[in-house]
């Protein structure tokens, strides 16, 4: 199984300022015949389901802000939130889908300084 | 709109048994491959289960393997989950989802409300 670490568990941020969470897997989520990265990235506010905002690492989902942004290749990657804003305010999860089981990182609660 | 709508938790014994159900619309259901995915109160997220569009392959997480089956009716637009031998662990929000398109890239774009299952005694 791929295991899926995300840190910090926890990131308090200044309203504007920049957020950014990891999250490492135990294998390589590159699949290079289509030079793809086997990503995706949710935020879940309280007593919400999940939503998606970025999948192949980096592709941002429609309607999602710009200031959310994917990157990162193999096993490392990043959610980066350019300007934080109240709204941002959640619980932010990787997710692999490079194999079964299916597996998600352990979460990041982001809140406001 | 895609619409998933949960049904079917209760409070149940540990050893119990209960059915899960996800109605559909908003879209052509037989077109996708669904999943289950669980949240445990306070906890992170599991996936559980998926079926492909046609009902043909089924796969399962280690930790419900050989007691959870899943199911879907596609005349129905129902995407179903069978927990049996239910373990007090198995308590959770469970969440039925939608891939993004019928192609089999297994992340989630669509996600229903969630029903809340409790094992306890």
């Amino acid at each position: 199984d791929i295991v899926m670490t995300q840190s910090p568990d926890s990131l308090s941020v200044s309203l504007g300022e920049r957020a950014a969470i990891n999250c490492k897997s135990s294998q390589s989520l590159l699949y290079t015949p289509n030079n793809k990265n086997y990503l995706a990235w949710y935020q879940q506010k309280p007593g919400q389901p999940p939503k998606l905002l970025i999948y192949w690492a980096s592709t941002r989902e429609s309607g999602v802000p710009d200031r959310f942004s994917g990157s990162g290749s193999g096993t490392d990657f990043t959610l980066t939130i350019s300007s934080l804003q109240a709204e941002d305010v959640a619980v932010y999860y990787c997710q692999q889908y490079y194999s079964t089981p299916l597996t998600f990182g352990g979460g990041t609660k982001v809140e406001i300084k | 709109e895609v619409q998933l709508v949960e049904s079917g938790g209760v409070v149940v014994q540990p050893g119990g048994s209960l059915r899960l159900s996800c109605a559909a619309s908003g879209f052509t259901f037989d077109d996708y491959s669904m999943h289950w995915v669980r949240q445990a109160p306070g906890k992170g997220l599991e996936w559980v289960s998926l079926i492909y569009w046609d009902g043909r392959s089924t796969y399962y997480a280690d930790s419900v393997k050989g007691r959870f089956t899943i199911s879907r009716d596609n005349t129905r637009n129902s995407l179903y989950l069978q927990m049996n031998s239910l373990k007090t662990e198995d308590s959770a929000i469970y969440y039925c989802a939608r891939e993004p398109s019928n192609i089999g890239y297994q992340y989630f774009h669509s996600w229903g409300q969630g029903t809340l299952v409790t094992v306890s005694s």
